[in-house]
């Protein structure tokens, strides 16, 4: 299995500006999640899918970010406008309940 | 909600010598206690985990125990080697593993030669 596949690696952006993360889970696995790691704050979970169905979005900093699981296979975490503030980098996990959670390679997000 | 706490921040050791890392949660109900690895540019890597049933958990020169009484719980690290330099975290679930982690700050591990 390829593993979780995030995309892209690298971004930067303008402030100002929309950005689209994007997560491909591992085949088989029913729930994803997208976390966010910084120097100052570590990584954070900002929301979490379970069957392509948002359960708990309590860490979404803003109204700017929003997560879509359109199917089992592909997610996006969409961030608009963005601003400085929000360069991290963005990792995605999946995991089969109950399980370990996987995590992808990451997106570094640099917003100018 | 759950607050974890990890220490030290950084932990420097000789190699063949052994690290120690300790994590504190809050949440009683939590239930679910991994370890992750990170090496640099790369995403977190399961190392071990253990579950609120068992005491302590091996697999070959890394254990973690859990004293659920305390709420903490450590990694343990023996006959370090160049590549066990990196950032480990813990964390701790309340669902099992089936709802989202939450982690400590993280343990910049390094191995002097």
């Amino acid at each position: 299995d390829a593993g979780v596949i995030q995309s892209p690696r690298h971004e930067v952006t303008e402030m100002g500006q929309e950005v689209t993360l994007r997560c491909k889970p591992i085949s088989g696995h029913n729930s994803l999640f997208w976390y966010r790691q910084t120097m100052m704050r570590g990584l954070e979970l900002l929301i979490y899918f379970n069957n392509n169905v948002p359960i708990d979005d309590s860490g979404m900093p803003e109204d700017r970010f929003s997560a879509k699981m359109p199917n089992a296979s592909f997610s996006t975490l969409k961030i608009q406008p963005s601003e400085p503030r929000d360069s991290a980098v963005y990792f995605c996990a999946s995991s089969l309940a109950y399980t370990e959670a996987f995590f992808g390679q990451g997106t570094r997000l640099t917003v100018v | 909600g759950e607050n974890v706490e990890q220490h030290p921040s950084t932990l420097s050791v000789q190699e063949g010598d052994s690290a120690v890392i300790k994590c504190t949660y809050s949440d009683s109900a939590s239930n679910y206690f991994p370890w992750y690895k990170q090496e640099l540019g790369k995403g977190p890597q399961l190392i071990i985990d253990i579950r609120s049933n068992v005491g302590e958990k091996k697999d070959q020169r890394i254990a973690v125990t859990l004293n659920k009484t305390a709420k903490h719980f450590s990694l343990h690290i023996t006959e370090t080697q160049p590549e066990d330099s990196a950032v480990y975290f813990c964390a701790a679930n309340s669902g099992g593993g089936a709802d989202g982690l939450t982690f400590g700050k993280g343990t910049h591990l390094i191995i002097q030669p």
